[in-house]
């Protein structure tokens, strides 16, 4: 059974920083591109980051040159690093595969990311 | 960026009824089209991929077509449970991009 399990949520202040993990299992997870999506409360979906199989890494403009994506593909896990931390990203973060058709097939439960003084 | 506009914002249909919701993209996605359903509380999960694939576990009712940048995601067959907010989501292009989201009500 696919499972993936985001830890290190919290609530830091602005400017501190965080680290996210996705501890994978149930499949190669060095045989899959890896994303990082988030969604504030009430609001939809958002493309975070992403990580191929070789270790490439995309980022969107609102967390480029602040969050960095990694993956360690001996301990199956996924990690988003996340730097000078703003209001606008407390979310849930969620981890999550990609599979068939380059769509997000499996999906973490998520951490919730608060960022407040 | 490519920008994913979802209509209508809610749709509010009875149990049974055909719910129809559109995905219109800024530019082609070429097939690297998907939806997903997220129902109150839940995580988001994958219903169809590459515009028209049904993904594992989801129930014929659910259909996409589509191609270029104007898609379709069509529930037949509305059921109460079926009560969710749908995204569409491209993987053509970086940045990744999803739509707003269409909210289905069932009355």
């Amino acid at each position: 059974e696919v499972q993936l399990v985001e830890s290190g949520g919290g609530l830091v202040q602005p400017g501190g920083s965080l680290r996210l993990s996705c501890a994978a299992s149930g499949f190669t997870f060095s045989n899959y591109d890896m994303h990082w999506v988030r969604q504030a409360t009430g609001k939809g979906l958002e493309w975070v980051s992403s990580v191929g199989t070789p270790g490439e890494s995309y980022y969107a403009g609102s967390v480029k040159g602040r969050f960095t994506i990694s993956r360690e593909n001996a301990k199956k896990s996924l990690y988003l690093q996340m730097n000078s931390l703003r209001a606008g990203d407390t979310a849930v973060y969620y981890c999550a595969r990609e599979g068939y058709g380059h769509a997000f097939d499996f999906w973490g439960q998520g951490a919730m990311v608060t960022v407040s003084s | 960026e490519i920008v994913l506009t979802q209509s209508p914002a809610t749709l509010s249909l009875s149990p049974g009824e055909r719910a129809t919701l559109s995905c219109r993209a800024s530019q082609s996605v070429s097939s690297y089209l998907a939806w997903y359903q997220q129902k109150p509380g839940q995580i988001p999960r994958l219903l169809i991929y590459d515009v028209s694939n049904r993904a594992t576990g989801i129930p014929a009712r659910f259909s996409g077509s589509g191609s270029g940048t104007d898609f379709t995601l069509t529930i037949s067959g509305l059921e109460p449970e079926d009560l969710a907010v749908y995204y569409c989501h491209q993987r053509s292009n970086w940045p990744l991009t999803f739509g707003g989201g269409t909210k289905v009500e069932i009355k």
